[in-house]
Order: structure tokens, then C-alpha cells, then sequence
């Protein structure tokens, strides 16, 4: 079985400013993919980013990226130039790449923009 | 984008009715489906996952007498929770994905008041 460990409950960041969410998880699985969600106040779940482990490549999705690192099985996400839409619940996931495409979540990160 | 339906997005019923929820998708066909809940600031724990034409797989310690599952279509999944009790009311979302190496696409969920 997979787990996800976001190890951060909540963090805060001043509007325009980083923030590195961490997330780390434990698989067998060569192939795989990773996902960061967020999750907003409206409990939409949105898709913010998406890593294959066959890439060594960080994936970028223009103010959001991530910091893969297979071997130390950890994956963080960077927001820059924080906005106040960005206030929102954080979710890391997991899926194998063959099987059933379950996704494993973390238990979340609150991150809250101050203005 | 693709998209997925989920109503109602909130409803509030007696202890001891049943309630069905419906996730569709609108532009695309699933022949899988998921079907998440989560509780106030916690992550989405999955209970179970529908299967066009065929019997739904739920996870461990998810009853499924209580929780029926139908896919009866490309487009249509339901879950109805059967002789709902206040401990059933929760928010409970949907999920559905296009194709093999296609992210999963979100309902906006819906809220359960069992009184």
C-alpha cells in the first residue's frame, strides 16, 4: 500500500511571497504518478500540477512547481508570487501507473495568503 | 475542459431515509468512477470505485449495503446512502477520468445533513 505524508497541517505566506509545501511518500512502484490538488473554500477540488516519476524533469504550471526527488521519495510544491486566491487546502497524491488509478491523499496542507 | 456533474450539491434529509447522489460526466465517457468522503479540514478518504456494467469495489470498512453504488451508463454514476443516520452526514465527492493516462476530473461534491 501507498502513503502520502504532508507533514505541514497549515502554513501562512504574505501575499507575493513563496511558499514550499512538502510532501513524502512510500511506494514499491517504479511507475507512478504524483499530483499536487488544491482544494479552495468553495471544496471544489482543482488539479494544480502533475509529475510521471519517468520524468526527471520538475513540472511548472506558472506560479506553481515542484521539487521531485525520487530516490528520497519526496515531493514539495513551490507557490510563488503568492495571491490571495491561493488560500486553500493542499493536497498531495499519489497513483500507480498500472492498476486500478487509485489516488492515495495526503492529509492536506492549509495554506492561508495574508494581504 | 472536461467536466464533472455532481448533484445535489447539498441536501439535508431524516434520520432513516435514503438519499441518491448523482456524478456524471458531461463531455466525456468514465467507464470508471470514485466516490470520496471527507470530513471538515481532513483528506478525501476513497469508498469506492464504480465500474460501468459491473458490481462497484469498495474499500475496506466501507459498508455496501449502506452505500449503493449503480453505473449504469458512460455518463452516470450514483450513490445512495440507505437508511441514513446523523453519522452518515459528511461531504461527499465524486470523481471520473477519460482515459488511461488522463487526470481525474472532480464534482463539486455534496454536502449530506442527516438530521
Amino acid at each position: 500500500a501507498q502513503t502520502v505524508t504532508q507533514s505541514q497541517p497549515e502554513m501562512s505566506v504574505q501575499e507575493a511571497e513563496t511558499v514550499t509545501l512538502s510532501c513524502t511518500y512510500d511506494t514499491s512502484e517504479s511507475n507512478y504518478y504524483l499530483f499536487w490538488y488544491k482544494q479552495p473554500p468553495s471544496r471544489q477540488m482543482i488539479l494544480v500540477i502533475r509529475q510521471e516519476a519517468y520524468k526527471q524533469q520538475n513540472a511548472t504550471e506558472n506560479r506553481f512547481s515542484v521539487n521531485f526527488q525520487k530516490a528520497a521519495k519526496s515531493f514539495s510544491l513551490k507557490i510563488s508570487d503568492s495571491q490571495l486566491g491561493d488560500t486553500a487546502m493542499y493536497f498531495c497524491a499519489f497513483m500507480k501507473e498500472d492498476g486500478d488509478y487509485k489516488l492515495s491523499f495526503g492529509a492536506g496542507t492549509t495554506v492561508t495568503v495574508r494581504a | 475542459g472536461a467536466v464533472v456533474s455532481q448533484h445535489p450539491s447539498w441536501v439535508i434529509c431524516k434520520s432513516g431515509t435514503s438519499v441518491k447522489i448523482e456524478c456524471r460526466s458531461l463531455d466525456f465517457q468514465a467507464t470508471t468512477m470514485f466516490w470520496y468522503r471527507q470530513f471538515p479540514k481532513q483528506s478525501l478518504m476513497l469508498m469506492a470505485t464504480s465500474n460501468e456494467g459491473s458490481k462497484a469495489t469498495y474499500e475496506q470498512g466501507v459498508e455496501k449495503d449502506k452505500f449503493l453504488i449503480n453505473h449504469a451508463s458512460l455518463t452516470l454514476s450514483t450513490l445512495t446512502v440507505t437508511s441514513a443516520h446523523p453519522e452518515d452526514s459528511s461531504f461527499y465527492i465524486c470523481s471520473a477520468r477519460e482515459g488511461r493516462r488522463s487526470p481525474l476530473h472532480f464534482g463539486n461534491g455534496t454536502r449530506l445533513t442527516v438530521t
